[in-house]
């Protein structure tokens, strides 16, 4: 079993739809979670970050962290084509080796 | 922004072929990583260094080599270059321990890929 695992997708939806992408995990040390955003042939860039269990917003964006259900979430509101991209999730401990677990990553689609 | 540069962006070497994959950053980061990322498969980590001269293996090592002479240079080798290493690769930085990296997360920054192909 991966530590991490997240459907690859690929996920279609229409424009102006609320988006969700999950991750599941299970190691339980993991306190740091991540999505990072990857457009086509372009290197992945941090959407948000996100400490413990809770929610996080940033604009159209939440992130949510269920750490009891070693679950977590990233929430697009209104969605836009140019949201259209790679979404990967990713987590670490605190302590430890400074390297990130990695998704599987989502390829999400915005159709106009 | 932290910029990491990745100076060759699309390559095509020959089998046996010796290839180098350059990577600098100019965030004084100590920490360097490279990865390759394949449909399928996602990020793997080939290496990681966390200071100079310093490296350690990450998940799929094999038929890889790294240098890392200067903090802001991190170099991928691929000693004999094989078919099977077609791939994307992406070079990354993040802080170290002692730059504060825990108040960051531990947050990776990545370069803009370079696409591999063998033949």
């Amino acid at each position: 079993q991966k530590e991490v695992e997240q459907d690859p997708g690929p996920l279609s939806v229409p424009e102006g739809a609320i988006v969700s992408l999950n991750c599941t995990y299970s190691n339980s040390a993991f306190q740091y979670f991540m999505w990072y955003r990857q457009y086509s042939r372009k290197g992945p860039e941090l959407l948000m970050y996100t400490y413990s269990s809770g929610n996080k917003e940033d604009g159209r964006f939440t992130a949510q962290v269920d750490k009891s259900s070693k679950y977590i979430s990233l929430f697009i509101r209104d969605s836009q084509p140019s949201d259209s991209a790679t979404y990967l999730c990713a987590m670490n401990e605190i302590q430890g080796a400074q390297k990130l677990v990695f998704g599987q990553g989502t390829r999400l689609t915005i159709n106009p | 922004d932290v910029k990491v540069t990745q100076s060759s962006r699309y390559l095509v070497k020959r089998t046996g072929e010796k290839v180098f994959l350059e990577c600098v950053q100019d965030m004084d980061h100590e920490n360097m990583f490279w990865y390759r990322q394949d449909p399928g498969l996602g990020l793997r980590l080939i290496y990681f260094s966390y200071d100079v001269k310093m490296k350690e293996k990450g998940d799929i090592p094999e038929g890889y080599s790294v240098s890392r002479e200067k903090k802001e240079r991190f170099s991928l080798i691929l000693e004999s270059a094989s078919t099977n290493q077609t791939s994307m690769y992406l070079c990354a930085s993040s802080l170290g321990p002692g730059q504060g990296a825990i108040r960051s997360g531990n947050t990776i920054y990545f370069g803009e890929g370079s696409w591999l192909t063998v033949v």
